[in-house]
């Protein structure tokens, strides 16, 4: 079963813009990460936010995470072609299965 | 570092063989996940190991599937016999377990197509 929901399933923006995913989760959690799958390949692991953190940055990515609204925000500002992918949140991790959402496919428009 | 390798990279075969797909953890790496990527249910757990010993097979559609992890630089995770359901592409991950939750690295995956 899917932990997270990511929202929207896709996102196109012009380059330049900012983008935002949101991330919503079911069970309780340790940590939330972000991951990143470009077509064909497998996931790179971008950001991982524990349960007692709100916010955390790396470079042009802001996560943020509610616990109390079991959701979480991923932000890409200063989008740029390269960052055209599909976008999964998931919980878990370190010695246990990941449990990932369905993803958000984002489109950067030169 | 290589990175997770797996092989082989693309398996077509025929509904009823048998299918192995291979995994080499990164070196120093104590954890080692299976995961299955379809359109259709995502990205979906398989089984881990932590220390080369199967923790949680939950995830193991059938008894079909089966994997092993002989020692700390290798798995397999083997379909027998296999069906066109089983087409996806099948990931391998692993990490460094020191405390508490943390980043998995995973490989370039393997697309089967049961035919």
């Amino acid at each position: 079963s899917q932990q997270g929901e990511e929202d929207p399933q896709a996102l196109s923006i012009q380059e330049g813009e900012n983008a935002t995913m949101n991330c919503s989760y079911k069970t309780s959690i340790n940590n939330l990460q972000w991951y990143r799958q470009n077509s064909g390949r497998g996931l790179v692991h971008l950001i991982l936010i524990r349960s007692n953190e709100r916010e955390k940055h790396s470079g042009r990515l802001r996560v943020t995470l509610d616990t109390s609204k079991k959701s979480s925000s991923l932000l890409i500002t200063a989008s740029r072609a390269a960052d055209t992918a599909s976008y999964f949140c998931a919980s878990g991790g370190g010695a246990d299965g990941l449990t990932f959402g369905k993803g958000t496919h984002l489109i950067i428009q030169p | 570092d290589a990175g997770v390798i797996q092989s082989p990279r693309h398996e077509v075969t025929e509904m009823g063989q048998e299918v192995t797909l291979r995994c080499k953890p990164i070196s120093g790496h104590n954890s080692l996940f299976w995961y299955r990527q379809t359109m259709m249910r995502g990205l979906e757990l398989l089984i881990y190991f932590n220390n080369n010993v199967p923790i949680d097979d939950s995830g193991m559609p059938e008894d079909r599937f089966s994997a092993k992890m002989p020692n700390a630089s290798f798995s397999t995770l083997k379909i027998q016999p296999s069906e066109p359901r089983d087409s996806a592409v099948y990931f391998c991950a692993s990490s460094l377990v020191l405390a508490g939750g943390g980043e998995q690295y995973f490989g370039p995956g393997t697309r089967l197509t049961v035919t």
